[in-house]
């Protein structure tokens, strides 16, 4: 039962455009949903996050979008750069959890020259 | 460079043996959380020490131990192994007994190969 989902295993995006990762999930007492950037032979590292009294959060060329209603959040790249190939996890955790996270299953985004 | 050192990098071993796995938290990081992912899933949260005391525990199964040292290392051991339990374990750490997403930093994963 996976409570938090993404659904695209990769996406791949011209260099310059915009890159879209999605995430869904179904525990409605998430209340804190976060970003994490990961390469190869390397842990995960913080991107962005977002509480759920926002829609939206905005970091330089990271944009984290919430809809509470559609329980979906979505990370906008704009503009993509090469840099930016990595795989994307999307977590959430529940106040009073301790700020445990539930993990999605990432998607690798490639950013084509 | 995170900071969390996670020995070995990598690891193969046959079905039945056990393992240990060693974390170093970030210098003054209290809390240590081991994680699991396995192939193609999200990562499946196990542990977390505080300052030498299991403070959370998550899907971690009966086969599976950690401990937090004086010194703040904390080891994960794995035994009876199965062949399900190939995986990347993160050791994470932060500073205090919680987090709230951007103040945990992880290891870069003890790759786990069981044959």
């Amino acid at each position: 039962d996976q409570q938090v989902k993404q659904n695209s295993p990769s996406l791949s995006v011209q260099e310059g455009r915009i890159s879209i990762l999605n995430c869904d999930y179904t525990n409605s007492m998430f209340d804190y949903f976060l970003w994490y950037k990961k390469y190869p032979a390397e842990g995960p590292t913080f991107l962005i996050s977002i509480s759920s009294i926002k829609d939206k959060n905005e970091d330089g060329r990271f944009t984290v979008f919430l809809n509470k209603s559609a329980k979906h959040l979505s990370l906008h790249i704009v503009p993509s750069q090469p840099g930016d190939s990595a795989v994307y996890f999307c977590a959430a955790s529940e106040k009073g959890s301790n700020y445990q996270l539930i993990w999605g299953a990432g998607t690798k985004l490639i950013i084509k020259p | 460079d995170s900071g969390v050192t996670q020995t070995p990098k990598h690891l193969i071993t046959a079905t039945g043996q056990r393992v240990t796995l060693r974390c170093s938290p970030r210098s003054g990081d209290l809390s240590v959380y081991w994680y699991q992912q396995s192939l193609d899933q999200g990562l499946q949260f196990l542990i977390q020490y505080y300052n030498g005391e299991e403070r959370a525990k998550g899907n971690i199964l009966e086969r599976f131990s950690a401990q937090q040292f004086p010194d703040l290392h904390s080891e994960l051991n794995l035994s009876s192994l199965e062949l399900g339990d190939s995986a990347l374990y993160f050791c994470a750490s932060s500073r205090t007994a919680g987090h709230d997403g951007n103040t945990i930093y992880f290891g870069e994963g003890s790759w786990l190969t069981v044959v």
